[in-house]
């Protein structure tokens, strides 16, 4: 059964400080791997999305990587801004179209 | 352009209550799928829908039933209803089930059962 896991559950980081969220992933068997943003009570917005093959995606100051043989993804953010606090998610696609999730590592990058 | 919309934005029913949730997709997605998000965890699939049928499910009794219109739209109905189904229902959709494709979820729905 596949099963995705986030370190640190929670983050504290001054602003500007550069930083690695982590997400481990139990069974290489995935179509892709998506790093989402949630805001307090509201939905959830895609931020990146690796496909099995490729090994990372970048996106302005977010820059994802994909070991799917590890079952390892990173989440680099460089120069946080308070803006930058929310919940970040990961989810693998599995091959039954089932997007198994993380319980999200929730960010705060103080001013 | 409009993204995805869900109604109600928020919920309160009894125990043993039927609710019914509403999502429209993004323009152009002919899928739609459902989670199910618990304070502090990640969402959980429910079910997917396409062609006006279901396609796949998740761990979810049947009291969790669904529906697609010729539309795109979808509905989640859950049937006597307990605490425990208390939760952020997210709606996402995409277009067809292809695995390079984002999923755009709406806001979501925050049912609260008493």
């Amino acid at each position: 059964k596949q099963e995705v896991t986030q370190i640190p559950a929670a983050l504290s980081v001054p602003e500007g400080e550069n930083l690695v969220l982590n997400c481990s992933f139990t069974d290489s068997a995935i179509y892709n791997l998506q790093w989402f943003r949630q805001d307090p009570g509201k939905g959830l917005t895609s931020l990146l999305l690796i496909q099995s093959s490729q090994r990372e995606q970048t996106s302005g100051r977010l820059n994802a990587s994909l070991d799917k043989s590890s079952g390892r993804s990173t989440l680099y953010i460089a120069a946080s801004q308070p803006g930058d606090s929310a919940t970040y998610l990961c989810a693998v696609l599995l091959p039954s179209s089932d997007m198994r999730f993380g319980a999200g590592t929730r960010l705060t990058v103080k001013p | 352009d409009a993204g995805v919309t869900q109604s109600p934005t928020h919920l309160i029913k009894t125990r043993g209550q039927q609710v019914t949730l509403r999502c429209s997709p993004k323009s152009g997605h002919d899928t739609v799928s459902w989670y199910q998000q618990a304070l502090g965890q990640g969402p959980q699939f429910i079910f997917q829908y396409y062609e006006e049928e279901e396609r796949q499910r998740g761990n979810f009794p049947d009291r969790f039933s669904g529906h697609q219109f010729p539309n795109y739209s979808s509905e989640l109905n859950v049937n006597a209803l307990l605490l425990g189904d208390s939760a952020l229902y997210l709606c996402a959709s995409s277009l067809t089930t292809g695995v390079d494709e984002k999923l755009f979820f709406g806001s979501g729905t925050q049912l609260s059962v008493l």
